[in-house]
């Protein structure tokens, strides 16, 4: 049985860094065509994907926030782990880790969890 | 970046009648390994999106036969033949082929009459 878990801050300001942690079970980040993906939701809107890992280590960002973004992975924890720096009041959204494997992308999602930037 | 146009934004159906949603993309999702990468996932109320259809037409596990999804190109449909209750939620169509621009539509919402 596969299951997810985002957990880290609710709460961040404007300018830090938020980081997130993925923990998941029933799947190893070290078998061939897993991946793990982040992906945001700002409240009533629509999805947007943020970053992939796969088990190979090769990385993947949305072009549009490359720039603040870091994913990394400990395989012998089972996490996956997403910095996004300099945050402002318009990341406030519901974070959300997936697994991911070849022609499945995501089909199996954590609860999310809802980070809002305010000073 | 591959754009995501779903349509309608929103659908109220009677319990037992059909519904059909569309998604058109700024490109074509047919990749050179005979793939077309198109995906459906629905997001109930409250919850996480789950995964209905991937690669255009296929079943994830555990998805009921009146779910349905067809296209190619840059078109597609997810049809669903009979709603029920459990359906209501936001549908979102998303693409892969692009990555590392990998994108969703806006989404449909489905609501029963």
């Amino acid at each position: 049985q596969i299951t997810l878990k985002e957990s880290g801050p609710t709460l961040v300001k404007p300018t830090q860094t938020l980081t997130l942690t993925c923990t998941f079970s029933g799947f190893s980040l070290s078998t061939s065509g897993v991946g793990v993906g982040w992906i945001r939701q700002p409240p009533g809107k629509a999805l947007e994907w943020l970053a992939l890992i796969y088990w190979d280590d090769d990385k993947r960002y949305s072009p549009s926030l490359k720039s603040r973004l870091t994913i990394t992975k400990d395989t012998s924890k089972n996490q996956v782990v997403l910095t996004m720096t300099n945050m402002d009041p318009v990341d406030t959204a519901t974070y959300y880790c997936a697994h991911d494997f070849w022609s499945h992308p995501f089909d199996y999602w954590g609860q999310g969890t809802l980070v809002t930037v305010s000073s | 970046d591959i754009v995501m146009t779903q349509t309608p934004l929103s659908l109220s159906v009677t319990p037992g009648q059909p519904a059909s949603i569309s998604c058109k993309s700024s490109q074509s999702l047919l990749h050179s390994d005979g793939k077309t990468y198109l995906y459906w996932y629905l997001q109930k109320p409250g919850q996480p999106p789950q995964l209905l259809i991937y690669e255009v037409s296929n079943r994830f596990s555990g998805v009921p036969d009146r779910f349905s999804g067809s296209g190619s190109g840059t078109d597609f449909t997810l049809k669903i033949s009979r709603v029920e209750a459990e359906d209501v939620g936001v549908y979102y169509c998303m693409q892969s082929i692009q990555l590392p621009s990998l994108t969703f539509g806006g989404g449909t919402k489905v609501e029963i009459k």
